[in-house]
């Protein structure tokens, strides 16, 4: 089976820096994906990593370790619109689709 | 820019209705899936589909069907409605192959009575 934990909310001020935290367990690995949902709106897709180490694209950075199941994405400068969900998912051996967490809600206060 | 569209961004139908949600891609991508998201369950997979008249069952693909005839197009079929199945209904699509990124469109919610 899989299995895919994030916390379900999170707050953070204007200006600071938030991680999420993703821990996966699942029958092979061939990618972890962050999405981020406004209220209301579809899903839209910020990283993917399928090797081990950083990947850094502005704002936003998204780390993973294979070996400890674990990935999270960090936000800086936090600004008044990453007020959203955030959706780690991942990607099984040989599969096209997704397993999703339940999603991670973000406050951004001032 | 890939665009995913929903036929509908809201839907209200009675039980034992038939319900289509139609979605439309248009980058050519092989893959094409249908999600239903319910608050504390997350993006769970009915159906998806990785060719024209093919289909593979998802997570929880019970009270659901599912057609592609053409390329751009996936309908979700609800062959009878029930009040279990008011949710929000996301179509996404991708390239075919592994590792591709997953683009969805923006919901169909559905509330049956």
């Amino acid at each position: 089976g899989q299995n895919i934990d994030q916390p379900t909310e999170m707050t953070a001020t204007e200006g600071a820096i938030v991680q999420i935290n993703c821990t996966y367990q699942t029958s092979g690995f061939n990618g972890l994906f962050w999405y981020q949902q406004h209220a209301g709106e579809a899903p839209t897709f910020l990283s993917y990593n399928v090797l081990d180490g950083l990947e850094e694209k502005g704002r936003f950075s998204s780390f993973l370790s294979r070996s400890k199941g674990y990935s999270y994405l960090l936000l800086k400068e936090l600004q008044m619109k990453d007020s959203a969900s955030y959706l780690c998912a991942v990607r099984p051996t040989g599969a096209n689709n997704l397993f999703f967490g339940t999603g991670t809600r973000l406050t951004v206060i001032p | 820019d890939v665009k995913v569209t929903q036929s509908s961004r809201y839907l209200v139908k009675r039980t034992g209705e038939k319900v289509f949600l139609e979605c439309v891609q248009d980058m050519d991508h092989e893959n094409m899936f249908w999600y239903r998201q319910d608050p504390g369950l997350g993006l769970r997979l009915i159906y998806f589909s990785y060719d024209v008249k093919m289909k593979e069952k998802g997570d929880i693909p019970e009270g659901y069907s599912v057609s592609r005839e053409k390329k751009e197009r996936f309908s979700l079929i609800l062959e009878s409605a029930s009040t279990n199945q008011t949710s929000m209904y996301l179509c996404a699509s991708s390239k075919g192959g592994s590792g591709n990124t997953q683009y969805f469109g923006p919901g169909t919610r559905l509330t049956v009575l």
